[in-house]
Formats: C-alpha cells, structure tokens, sequence
C-alpha cells in the first residue's frame, strides 16, 4: 500500500529535549516536505527536499533541521525545542516538485511544556 | 513569495444546498491550483485540482473555477451532504521547489 508514516503520532516533551520526528514514504517520490497546522494558520512549510541531499527552508524555518539521506526518508529535528513548536506536523510527498498531488503523513501532535 | 488568501473562514450550510469557497493568490506566475479536504482528525487529502490552462473542472458534485485575470479560485459544492463537513485548503503553486503555499482553509459545516 501507497503511504507515507510519521513517528510518533503524539508527543509530550519538556524545552530544550532534542527529539527527531520521523516520516518515510514508500511511493519512490523525489519531493519531500514538513508542514506544520496551527488553529486559524493553516498549513505552513518548515523545510522540503527536492531529492536527496537537496534540502532547503520554506515559510517557518527557524527551531527546526531536517535532513534527506535516503530517498525515502525525511526526519524532521527540534534541536531545542520550545513552547512555541507545540503544533501539529505533517510530512508530505510528492513524485516531484511542481503540479503533482501531495500525499500526507497521519500527522504528529506535539505539546512541548 | 505567494500569498493566498482564502474566504470565508467557515460556512454553516443546510444539507442539500450548496458551499462556495474562495481563494485569491498574488504571484501571477502561479498555474496550479489545488484543494485539499481535512476530515476531523485526518490528514488532508487532494480532492480536485486545476491548472490555469483550464477555466473549469468538475467532479460529480465539485467542481473548480479559475479566473487568471483576476487572480482567484473557488470550490463549488453542491447537493452538500453530512460527509462533506470538513476543514477546505486552497493552495497555489508556480511548479518551483518551494513547492505550494495554502490558504488558510475554511470549516464547512453541513447543518441536518
């Protein structure tokens, strides 16, 4: 089956605890993104990856790293994290950048305290 | 970079009737133009999409416009049923790396 999974689905961390938000897809997809949904925010891009080794910032950047090793991998990495990355995340993949549908992970809660 | 601004932020509608929702974006180079639907709990899910090629596009019972000149997309649905309540995002994209920008989406609420 055609999917993409995100590890963990909920999380509960204290600040400044590294923690790593895992996403992978199995569809073969070149373009990756992270996404984060705040109420009344809609969807805003952290980072994406055009293939691997390819990264590069979108929208909301700042607290968060990401890297692309393997194709089918894209973790995303709170370094510090802070109050203000309590959100909900969502990894996305897509066969390429440009006008292809974006297949979403289930989505990762994140409540940092 | 684009802004796409989306309208109204929730719509309550009587089962059976019909729900517009609209999107304005700013970089006229944009020629993609996709709507996700978000279930409560879910992730959001492509349920149409134009490309500016095309005025119009439909699907049973939603259908997309697309005006280019005046830089602005709806989302018609009509005969609206309960499984049509959700969270809509609108989004646009020139084809660059970055990739799509989204509205901030609307709650369509279907009323019994």
């Amino acid at each position: 089956e055609a999917q993409v999974t995100q590890n963990p689905r909920y999380l509960i961390t204290v600040t400044g605890k590294k923690l790593t938000v895992t996403c992978s897809q199995n569809m073969n997809h070149e373009y990756m993104s992270w996404y984060r949904q705040d109420p009344g925010l809609g969807l805003r891009q952290i980072y994406y990856s055009m293939n691997v080794e390819v990264t590069d910032k979108g929208d909301v950047p700042e607290g968060y790293k990401v890297s692309r090793k393997e194709k089918r991998n894209f973790p995303l990495i709170l370094e510090s994290p802070s109050p203000n990355q309590t959100s909900l995340y969502f990894c996305a993949s897509s066969r390429e950048q440009g006008f292809y549908e974006q297949y979403f992970g289930p989505g990762t809660r994140l409540t940092v305290t | 970079g684009e802004n796409v601004e989306q309208h109204p932020s929730t719509l309550s509608v009587q089962e059976g009737d019909s729900a517009v929702i609209k999107c304005t974006y700013s970089d006229s180079a944009s020629n993609y133009f996709p709507w996700y639907k978000q279930e409560l709990g879910k992730r959001p899910q492509l349920i149409i999409d134009i490309r500016s090629n095309v005025g119009e596009k439909k699907d049973q019972r939603i259908a997309v416009t697309l005006n280019k000149t005046a830089k602005h997309f709806s989302l018609h649905i009509t005969e609206t049923q309960p499984e049509d309540s959700a969270v809509y995002f609108c989004a646009a994209s020139w084809g660059g790396a970055d990739g799509l920008t989204f509205g901030k989406g609307t709650h369509l609420i279907i009323q019994p």
